[in-house]
């Protein structure tokens, strides 16, 4: 089946650590994007990719990396610079410039205890 | 810049009536617009879409009014079931960010509650 694939669903974090959300997608869709959810807001987008080896930050970077060294993957790293990392991460992609429309993974729940 | 909002937080409609989400814009240079279905604990789903040159579209018990004059699009569903209780987005894309990217900027979301 095609689609958008993140791991893992459930994610705790000490304080202190980088953690690393994974995703991918057999969709060959070239952009990819990570947005972040917290109750009562809308989604903000952290990174975003439109192409392989290249990525650009979105409104709310501080404190994330990634990587684009794949087409289908996306990983993004959630640093201990993140003062509030707990929340609800969604990665998603989209075909391309040409493309409208963005799809979303099932996201990644990520807890600092 | 974009802010994307909706009108209410909450809607609760009886099973088998009609359901009116509305969202309102800010950017008048937005030309295209999604609805987002999430249920809970999940990723948002594309559920119809809306170019600025259109002022209605229909899918299947679904559809997406644009008035641009106000800047104001709303979804409607016909026939409420119980499975389409769940939170919806509205979405507006615009402007062009340059390197080849349009940014979508994203509504809070209305939680739609269907009564059995």
């Amino acid at each position: 089946d095609g689609g958008i694939t993140q791991s893992p669903k459930y994610l705790f974090r000490k304080e202190g650590q980088n953690v690393t959300l994974s995703c991918e997608q057999n969709l060959n869709h070239d952009a990819m994007y990570w947005y972040r959810q917290d109750p009562g807001q809308g989604l903000r987008l952290i990174y975003y990719s439109q192409i392989v080896n290249d990525f650009q930050k979105g409104d709310i970077a501080e404190g994330y990396s990634v990587s684009r060294e794949k087409k289908e993957s996306f990983p993004l790293t959630v640093t201990s610079a993140q003062k509030n990392p707990t929340a609800f991460y969604l990665c998603a992609s989209k075909e391309g410039f040409s493309g409208n429309t963005i799809y979303f993974g099932e996201g990644s729940w990520l807890t600092v205890v | 810049g974009e802010s994307v909002g909706l009108h209410l937080p909450t809607l609760s409609v009886q099973e088998g009536d009609n359901s009116i989400i509305n969202c309102a814009y800010s950017n008048s240079a937005s030309d295209y617009f999604i609805w987002y279905k999430q249920e809970s604990g999940k990723g948002p789903q594309f559920i119809i879409d809306i170019r600025s040159n259109m002022d209605k579209r229909q899918g299947q018990r679904v559809t997406v009014l644009l008035n641009k004059t106000v800047k104001h699009l709303s979804l409607q569903i016909a026939a409420t079931q119980p499975g389409d209780s769940a939170v919806y987005f509205c979405a507006a894309r615009g402007p062009y960010s340059g390197a080849g990217s349009y940014q979508l900027t994203f509504g809070k979301g209305t939680k739609l509650s269907v009564i059995p």
